[in-house]
């Protein structure tokens, strides 16, 4: 069964610096997310991503973050600047479109535990 | 801001008996709602979903049902497996006209013992 992967599984940085979330969808999806997890708290919804474009962002996903589908099959998620508090597991999900009991749904990758030092 | 809640943070029940997963929302705009189990330094793996037309969805030993009035919804599992043990996560989105985000609740640790 198509899977999303995500890379790296765990990424470490010092507070200040820049980091890249690499995600690769399932290749017939056309809506693409990011969610976030920090320990011991919910899901939380980051970005949605369509046609190239954001679709909608929440209120943690401020200047500091951007994301790119830069090869048709990539999709990442930039963090500009990290704080501490970006420390987090970030999961990207994708999502088909049309009719069937699945297709519809958003199936996550594994996550990318993200560690500001 | 807390528009989805799972209010037990865990369950352990009986191999082969039913295992029952409640969550409530708040949010009226709601109108589809999934369940989705994660285990450890996994991602959340899809497991099941209703639309707010319907009141119940089967698939093979998952069942989710649906009260729109209580704005209640439930997992059941039946017959629980040990290897059902994982953490289960309500979630609900907007699908008309919204980005179909998921607003997640806190989770509910299921146990399942032989």
């Amino acid at each position: 069964e198509p899977e999303v992967t995500q890379t790296p599984s765990h990424q470490v940085t010092q507070m200040g610096q820049e980091v890249i979330l690499r995600c690769v969808p399932i290749s017939n999806h056309l809506y693409f997310y990011w969610y976030r997890q920090i320990l011991g708290q919910k899901v939380e919804f980051l970005v949605s991503f369509y046609n190239n474009e954001i679709s909608e962002k929440s209120e943690i996903f401020d200047d500091q973050f951007s994301v790119e589908r830069p090869d048709g099959s990539n999709f990442t998620l930039k963090i500009r600047s990290t704080k501490l508090e970006d420390s987090a597991m970030y999961f990207c999900a994708s999502r088909g479109r049309g009719s069937g009991s699945r297709i519809n749904e958003q199936f996550f990758g594994p996550g990318t535990r993200l560690t500001v030092l | 801001d807390q528009q989805v809640k799972q209010n037990s943070p865990s369950l352990s029940v009986q191999e082969g008996r039913i295992s029952i997963l409640n969550c409530d929302y708040t949010n009226s705009m709601f109108d589809y709602f999934l369940w989705y189990k994660k285990y450890p330094a996994e991602g959340p793996t899809f497991l099941i979903s209703i639309s707010s037309i319907k009141d119940k969805n089967e698939d093979g030993r998952f069942t989710v049902f649906l009260n729109k009035s209580a704005k209640h919804l439930s997992l059941h599992i039946v017959p629980s497996q040990p290897g059902d043990s994982a953490v289960y996560f309500c979630a609900a989105s907007v699908r008309q006209g919204g980005s179909e985000k998921l607003v997640f609740g806190k989770g509910t640790k299921l146990t399942v013992n032989p």
